[in-house]
């Protein structure tokens, strides 16, 4: 089965203070790792879609790599607009191309 | 440029009671996909379509249907709520299965 773990659960970040973000996760062969991000009260946005250990992919003061095992969500100098939840999905390379999700990062950018 | 659209967004059901949750995409993408999102579980599939005229169990399928209409529309039903139906319901849509999924902006419902 697979699974999808996101640490940590949340965090407080003071603007401009660099974190990262960590999804591990087990599966079948990977076909690919999706980021989202979640604003409250409303859907997933996409992100970024990761699909071999190595790849980077950036976005604003969001970075996202890959390896065999897990991702990193590296967010630069935040800003409070940077404040959501921000959720992980795999999805294997066979079966019925289901996303499996990890419960998420709560992020919360202080001004 | 709507993207996926849900009706309703907000709505509480006497146990008991059934209702269809609408669900509709315009990017003319194949597949479409609900979820429901409980605190501390995380987004978990109910059922699937990977094309019009299919559909398939996800991992939390017991107590919906569901109903590919065409190619823009998937609904989904309970027949008879209960309250452990209380959840946000997110519909989803991909132009092909692996791409990025398309998420409309949920449906709050809860079940007295």
């Amino acid at each position: 089965e697979d699974q999808v773990t996101q640490s940590p659960e949340a965090l407080r970040l003071q603007e401009g203070e660099s974190s990262s973000l960590n999804c591990s996760y087990t599966v079948s062969g990977l076909r690919g790792l999706f980021w989202y991000r979640q604003d409250p009260g409303k859907g997933p946005e996409f992100l970024f879609t990761l699909y071999s250990a190595g790849e980077e992919k950036e976005k604003e003061r969001l970075k996202a790599t890959l390896t065999k095992k897990e991702s990193f969500l590296h967010i630069t100098a935040p800003k409070p607009e940077d404040s959501a939840t921000y959720l992980c999905a795999v999805q294997a390379m066979y079966g019925n191309n289901r996303l499996a999700f990890g419960k998420g990062n709560q992020v919360v950018v202080i001004p | 440029n709507a993207g996926v659209t849900q009706t309703p967004k907000f709505q509480v059901l006497k146990t008991g009671q059934s209702m269809t949750l609408q669900c509709a995409q315009d990017m003319n993408h194949n597949s479409m996909y609900w979820y429901r999102q409980d605190p501390g579980m995380g987004l978990r599939l109910i059922y699937y379509s990977a094309s019009e005229g299919t559909t398939d169990k996800g991992e939390v399928p017991n107590g919906y249907n569901v109903s590919r209409l065409n190619k823009r529309e998937f609904s989904l039903r309970l027949e008879s709520a209960a309250p452990s139906q209380t959840s946000v319901y997110f519909c989803a849509s991909t132009k092909q299965g692996n791409t990025e999924a398309f998420f409309g902006q949920g449906t709050r419902l809860t079940v007295v």
